[in-house]
């Protein structure tokens, strides 16, 4: 157990719809990140808050936002959704300011079916 | 960015061999981590190792850092083995993110 809190763990949803995924990072990770593990892409980094504020932008589409709130938790909403949008969508944190200064810790991820 | 390539993409073994993996990347790094994804996907921290060599158990992994690599081993492969093995990277200190390779797939057969 990483300690990384990620719901729901699967999620199946029609195309168009919205959906939003939440994070709870480890116990005193100020920092989190959010993948998409897709079986043509790879791992793609999406976005990364730290203390509240985003930090660094990936591979993140327009229709995908996200954000972190005052307790830490994060939350990535998915609107207009396509079927190329279905994916293992991954949380990590760490308690450095960016991944060139401290181990990541990954949740056990959130799959999303888009039908 | 930092690219990372994973070698071989594909190992099959027999339950008991030994078996190296190999992370090559393009530039330096301060970060480099090794996970295990297993068959339900789950990403497993096996190893945070910027620079140097570390153990567990049957597991041990060395990064030469001066020369862009590092090298994941597995001795006596056991079938809960199985899965895909990222190499990942982080750069200077301004980088926000993970680099990941594709991975390397491996297959212990009982």
């Amino acid at each position: 157990d990483s300690g990384v809190t990620q719901t729901p763990k699967h999620l199946i949803t029609a195309t168009g719809q919205r959906v939003t995924l939440r994070c709870s990072p480890r116990s005193g990770d100020l920092s989190v990140y959010w993948y998409q593990q897709s079986l043509d892409q790879g791992l793609q980094f999406l976005i990364q808050y730290y203390n509240g504020e985003e930090r660094a932008k990936g591979n993140i589409l327009e229709r995908f936002s996200a954000q972190q709130f005052p307790d830490l938790h994060s939350e990535l909403n998915l609107s207009s959704l396509e079927l190329g949008d279905s994916a293992l969508y991954f949380c990590a944190s760490s308690v450095a300011p960016g991944a060139g200064t401290g181990e990541l810790f990954f949740g056990e991820g959130s799959r999303l079916t888009v039908l | 960015g930092i690219q990372v390539e994973q070698s071989p993409p594909d190992l099959i073994l027999q339950e008991g061999a030994n078996s190296t993996l190999r992370c090559n990347f393009s530039d330096s790094v301060n970060n480099l981590q090794w996970f295990h994804q297993n068959p339900w996907g789950q990403l497993i921290n096996l190893f945070y190792i910027p620079s140097g060599t570390k153990q567990n158990g049957r597991l041990s992994a060395t990064t030469v850092a001066t020369e862009r690599y590092s090298l994941l081993y597995i001795s006596s492969s056991q079938t809960t083995d199985s899965g895909v093995y990222f190499c990942a990277v982080g750069g200077s200190s301004n980088d926000y993110k993970l680099s990941f390779g594709a991975g390397t797939t491996v297959t212990v057969r009982a």
